[in-house]
């Protein structure tokens, strides 16, 4: 069984500061997303990435995968307070896109002023 | 980019009666359905997965005969969540798979329904 945990689950930071999220799965896996969600909203995707050593950056966000360490993290640089969000890495199996996602539980991100 | 429209955003009901919830792909098509649940302030975890032509596959502790996807076609599938009771109550999510491009790349939601049920 695929397990995802992710932390930490809550974080709370001063704007201008940088901060990584962690993303460890269990099992083998072929495709890593990360998502923002933001209060009683869908969720919007941010990164997907399908290989060892992928990184994807978009603005402040910086996202990463190690397959062999089945470790991804989600860097933020320089946090400014609409980054303030709840971000969802998910991951996926090996069967090429066939089954759903297995989601970690989330991490509640509060930027501050 | 790829649109996943699901309808209605937010539904109020009664206890023991049945609520549709629809999800539509509206610019490609998905063999493809995944539905979701959410309650508050936890993660999405999955309830099935919805495959066009085909009875949809529930994970494990997902009542099948509670809730019922229909998938009808390449660009919809249904899910209704018969004889709700107050504990279904949540934020159920949606999400297509483009049959034709980038098959494992990208994932569209839809924008959720919150189910309150009286």
């Amino acid at each position: 069984e695929l397990k995802v945990e992710q932390n930490p689950l809550f974080l709370s930071m001063q704007e201008g500061k940088n901060y990584t999220i962690y993303c460890n799965y269990s099992t083998t896996s072929d495709r890593l997303y990360w998502y923002r969600q933001d209060p009683g909203k869908s969720l919007e995707s941010l990164f997907v990435l399908l290989s060892n050593g992928a990184v994807k950056q978009e603005g402040r966000l910086m996202a990463s995968l190690d397959t062999k360490a089945r470790l991804s993290t989600l860097h933020i640089t320089a946090a400014v307070h609409d980054l303030s969000a709840t971000y969802f890495c998910a991951v996926g199996d090996s069967g090429g896109g066939a089954d759903g996602l297995t989601f970690g539980k989330g991490t509640h991100l509060i930027i501050q002023p | 980019g790829a649109v996943v429209s699901q309808h209605p955003s937010w539904v109020i009901c009664k206890s023991g009666t049945s609520v549709k919830i629809e999800c539509r792909s509206l610019d490609f098509q998905a063999t493809t359905m995944f539905w979701y649940r959410q309650f508050p302030k936890q993660s999405l975890m999955l309830m099935a997965t919805s495959n066009e032509g085909s009875k949809a596959t529930y994970e494990q502790g997902v009542e099948k005969d509670k809730f019922l996807i229909n998938h009808a076609s390449l660009t919809l599938s249904t899910l209704t969540v018969t004889s709700a009771h107050p504990e279904d109550s949540s934020f159920y999510i949606c999400s297509a798979r483009d049959l034709w491009t980038g098959v494992q790349e990208k994932l569209f939601f839809g924008s959720g329904t919150q189910l309150s049920v009286l």
